[in-house]
């Protein structure tokens, strides 16, 4: 099963800021949150990934509770384009088999 | 460089026999997964291959199975095939080193089972 709890769907307003929240208060010290999206019957797109601290890249931001029991994945500008699946999974940092456990995501749909 | 590849990208078979998959994983990447995504399942992982071996497997029948070559491609088959098998089927590799095992995706293959 999924370690991660995510609402099912939001809806965000084009240009605006998507905050897509995620449980995983069942995490392992040495387990990182990753986030990854899907577009509609495409493969998933790697988005971001961090351990404890706060991560920014091209895509987005990934903020970490001190506690690590919650993240959320931030899209500062959304457009259309984001309208996706989002998924959150927590995973061992190192020495993992490539084995992700996708749980259900979020379908985020940007509107204009 | 050059993402992840699948080919073929759409498929039709009947009931009873059996199909190949291919992924070819980004250049460099040692590590190749494989999923089934359905309607009903969601993504599930079938299978990881790293250096030619299979390391870890998820929960599905014998009918599924997959090997490694030395160039790193993959491919996945699956025999007597069943209605229950359409699905998009993904694959996905990695470096697979003690600092980098984010996984990237290809575009998938979409079977269809009649």
């Amino acid at each position: 099963d999924a370690k991660t709890t995510q609402p099912p769907s939001m809806d965000c307003a084009e240009g605006r800021a998507a905050n897509l929240p995620c449980n995983h208060s069942t995490i392992s010290g040495n387990e990182y949150v990753y986030w990854y999206r899907q577009i509609h019957s495409q493969g998933p797109q790697y988005i971001i990934h961090g351990l404890k601290n706060n991560e920014t890249n091209e895509m987005a931001s990934l903020i970490i509770t001190e506690d690590r029991k919650s993240s959320t994945l931030i899209l500062p500008h959304a457009t259309l384009r984001d309208t996706a699946v989002y998924y959150c999974i927590v995973r061992v940092a190192f020495g993992n088999t490539g084995k992700l456990i996708f749980g259900q995501g979020t379908t985020l749909q940007v509107k204009p | 460089k050059a993402g992840v590849t699948q080919t073929p990208r759409y498929l039709i078979k009947t009931r009873g026999q059996q199909v190949t998959l291919s992924c070819s994983p980004i250049s460099g990447h040692r590590s190749v997964s494989w999923y089934q995504q359905t309607p009903g399942q969601g993504l599930q992982f079938l299978f990881e291959y790293f250096s030619e071996t299979q390391r870890n497997k998820g929960n599905f029948p014998g009918r599924f199975s997959g090997r490694q070559f030395s160039n790193s491609r993959s491919e996945m088959n699956v025999s007597t095939l069943e209605l229950g098998d359409s699905a998009l089927y993904l694959c996905a590799s990695s470096l697979a080193t003690s600092r980098q095992e984010t996984q990237y995706f290809g575009p998938g293959t979409r079977l269809l089972v009649l």
